[in-house]
């Protein structure tokens, strides 16, 4: 099984707040990954990176940042929430090669008032 | 053109049926494929790789058609706990993110 965790499950907040949603993995992978998703609909990268002090923009253009400073931390902040962010964002990650499989954790269900 | 494409389905089956999914994929350079599996509100959790020479894992057999560009996964003797959505998934062209399909709905029925 995947050791990778996503915190908070569950967040209800208000607009115009900073939000940060963490993901952390404890198998050394290198590559890193945020997913988009709303309920019924398709996965949507936001952002991925290689390894540390890399980030790159995925295919869903997104008013979030992301930050790698260490191997194991990839969190996801939204500078000033707004309702249109409300979705669920799934964390994932993958070992060295071009042939990993992504394992994703739990997600972040995030919903902006 | 999406890079990779499935039928949405929904499939709705009785317990015990055999069903397949199909999916097609635009980039003929892929080199990763593989089927997951995403219940409702959940994350996506790998169900197979998907080799050029096919494979099987218990039920589900999974089989790579590289001329054609398509993947296909079979379920035999289905169980009410198939019921999910199955996602196609290939490397993309960078070669370090993966594409995902929209998904196949699939429902197993008593």
């Amino acid at each position: 099984e995947a050791d990778i965790y996503q915190t908070p499950r569950y967040l209800v907040i208000g607009t115009g707040k900073k939000i940060t949603l963490e993901c952390s993995q404890t198998m050394g992978h290198d590559k890193m990954y945020w997913y988009q998703q709303d309920p019924g609909m398709e996965l949507h990268l936001i952002h991925y990176s290689y390894g540390v002090n890399s980030t790159e923009k995925g295919d869903l253009s997104s008013e979030s940042t992301v930050s790698r400073i260490r191997t194991e931390h990839f969190p996801l902040t939204l500078e000033s929430a707004r309702p249109s962010h409300t979705s669920q964002y799934l964390c994932a990650s993958s070992g060295q090669g071009g042939n990993q499989p992504q394992h994703f954790g739990d997600g972040t269900r995030l919903s902006i008032l | 053109r999406k890079e990779v494409e499935q039928d949405p389905g929904p499939f709705n089956v009785p317990e015990g049926a055999t069903v397949a999914f199909n999916c097609t994929y635009s980039n003929s350079a892929s080199q990763s494929f593989f089927w997951y599996r995403q219940d409702c509100r959940k994350e996506p959790k790998l169900l197979m790789s998907v080799y050029s020479s096919g494979n099987e894992d218990g039920r589900f057999t999974a089989q790579l058609n590289r001329a054609s560009q398509y993947i296909s996964l079979l379920i035999r003797d289905s169980k009410l706990s198939d019921s999910a959505t199955y996602l196609c998934v290939v490397n993309s062209n960078s070669g370090y993110a993966l594409n995902f399909g929209k998904g196949t709905s699939l429902l197993v029925t008593p």
